[in-house]
């Protein structure tokens, strides 16, 4: 069983670049959750998706940033027009949990470092 | 609304020594609470958690933690260092709000163990 798997791994973009960072969930894990990282500031929460629905974005910087989790294929952190304070490292995390039901583990995928020139 | 405090960003400990790494949470709410591993260019491992129980608990590589629900705490222990747990570590909590759950992170320690 594969775990979270993220990708690609480094990324790179000049300034007004679209970056478009992919996480693919652990098989049967229907949440997903993102994750910055920036320097001396610990992990951030960004937003909470199940798939096709997004619960909780109130991490989310209101302008440029969007995410998806569709019902096919993997999670999509998006940043359009991309500035040299975006660089962080983007993590995601998944979990099999169902509303209600307490589970204790997230499962991290190992990051996007992303680099805007 | 919850939130958790690492007050210390950097902790320097000699290879063998004891070293406490020290985590405060607040919540309106019941809280689990986890500790995290993050080895250079990696992702996030579980060291330990605690949901219910004994209050005192043991993780992976010989790591330990002792929730204390009076002073709000989850302090990360383990009694003599290797230098192979350089590395970040975060303090985690994770509560039912709005129905649905929801982790906070602290800021993080660092850890470095001198040879």
């Amino acid at each position: 069983n594969a775990g979270v798997m993220q990708n690609p791994r480094h990324l790179v973009r000049r300034r007004g670049q679209e970056a478009r960072l992919r996480c693919s969930p652990m098989k049967g894990h229907s949440h997903v959750y993102w994750y910055r990282q920036l320097p001396e500031e610990g992990l951030k929460f960004m937003v909470y998706l199940q798939k096709e629905n997004i619960i909780d974005e109130s991490g989310m910087p209101k302008e440029r940033f969007s995410a998806e989790f569709p019902k096919e294929g993997p999670s999509i952190l998006r940043i359009q027009q991309v500035v040299r304070g975006d660089s962080a490292a983007y993590f995601c995390a998944s979990s099999p949990l169902s509303q209600g039901v307490t589970n204790e583990k997230l499962f991290f995928g190992s990051g996007t470092q992303l680099s805007v020139l | 609304a919850q939130s958790v405090t690492q007050l210390d960003s950097q902790v320097p400990v000699f290879e063998e020594a004891p070293v406490e790494l020290r985590c405060n949470y607040s919540s309106s709410v019941s809280v689990y609470l986890f500790w995290y591993v993050q080895y250079p260019n990696q992702g996030l491992q579980l060291l330990l958690k605690y949901l219910s129980g004994s209050t005192l608990v043991k993780g992976i590589n010989g790591f330990e933690a002792e929730f204390n629900k009076s002073q709000t705490s989850f302090h990360l222990r383990k009694p003599s260092v290797h230098i192979s747990d350089t590395a970040e570590y975060f303090c985690a909590v994770r509560s039912l709000l709005g129905g649905y759950q929801k982790v906070t992170f602290g800021t993080g320690t660092k850890l470095q163990v001198i040879p």
